[in-house]
């Protein structure tokens, strides 16, 4: 299976601690995505990092990207209660048509 | 403006029936994907089409399952001769961009097989 992988499965935080959530990846991307569903539904996209990047930034959250070891990882800084959902990486394999490849997801509590 | 919308949210069918479900995708977005997720596998993909290219059919996971989309907008997911298995939420997404752009989905579609 193409499939990659999430960890932490599941990760409970204090509101304000820092959240991250590691992707591990099997074969080479054209970009690799990240996804936050809440309550079962609505998968919303968050962040999109092409494979010659290795950081990016929007608001709250930090992407980092390692091709070499095909691992990405997801930083939120100063988490509210608002930001409990699941967690999904998604990748673009290279030669594909664009259909994404989902990791299992973290599910993220963060306690007020 | 009006995002993705999925119809129905929520479908309970007997083993053996066909199902279908429908999805409008954002207006103007050239790509449509359809996945689906469940407890067991995760989130799959299931079929891909952009523009009026040849769809992209290499997730679907038996020959029971078709899609189509008419004048390249909303498109139908069918499932013939429903098994327990197909139980899962069904996602439609649609993305503007070429293939590896973001997208957007929809709400899903609750599929349940009693």
């Amino acid at each position: 299976s193409q499939q990659g992988e999430e960890d932490p499965q599941a990760l409970s935080i204090q509101e304000g601690e820092n959240a991250t959530m590691n992707c591990s990846y099997k074969t080479s991307i054209n970009n690799l995505q990240w996804y936050r569903q809440n309550s079962g539904r609505g998968l919303v996209h968050l962040i999109l990092i092409r494979s010659n990047e290795r950081e990016k930034h929007s608001g709250r959250l930090r992407v980092t990207l390692d091709t070499s070891k095909k691992s990405s990882s997801l930083l939120i800084t100063a988490s509210r209660a608002a930001d409990t959902a699941s967690y999904f990486c998604a990748t673009v394999y290279g030669g594909s048509q664009g259909n994404l490849i989902f990791g299992k997801g973290t599910k993220l509590s963060v306690k007020p | 403006g009006a995002g993705v919308s999925q119809s129905p949210s929520n479908k309970v069918t007997e083993k053996g029936k066909d199902v279908e479900l429908r999805c409008d995708p954002i207006s103007g977005h050239t790509a449509l994907y359809w996945y689906r997720q469940s407890l067991g596998q995760g989130l799959e993909f299931l079929i891909y089409f952009q523009g009026n290219s040849a769809p992209d059919k290499s997730g679907l996971p038996s020959d029971r399952f078709s899609a189509e989309r008419t004048g390249g907008s909303v498109s139908t997911l069918t499932i013939q001769r429903t098994q327990q298995e197909d139980s899962a939420v069904y996602l439609c997404a649609s993305s503007s961009g070429a293939g590896g752009a973001e997208q957007y989905f929809g709400p899903g579609t609750r599929l349940t097989v009693t």
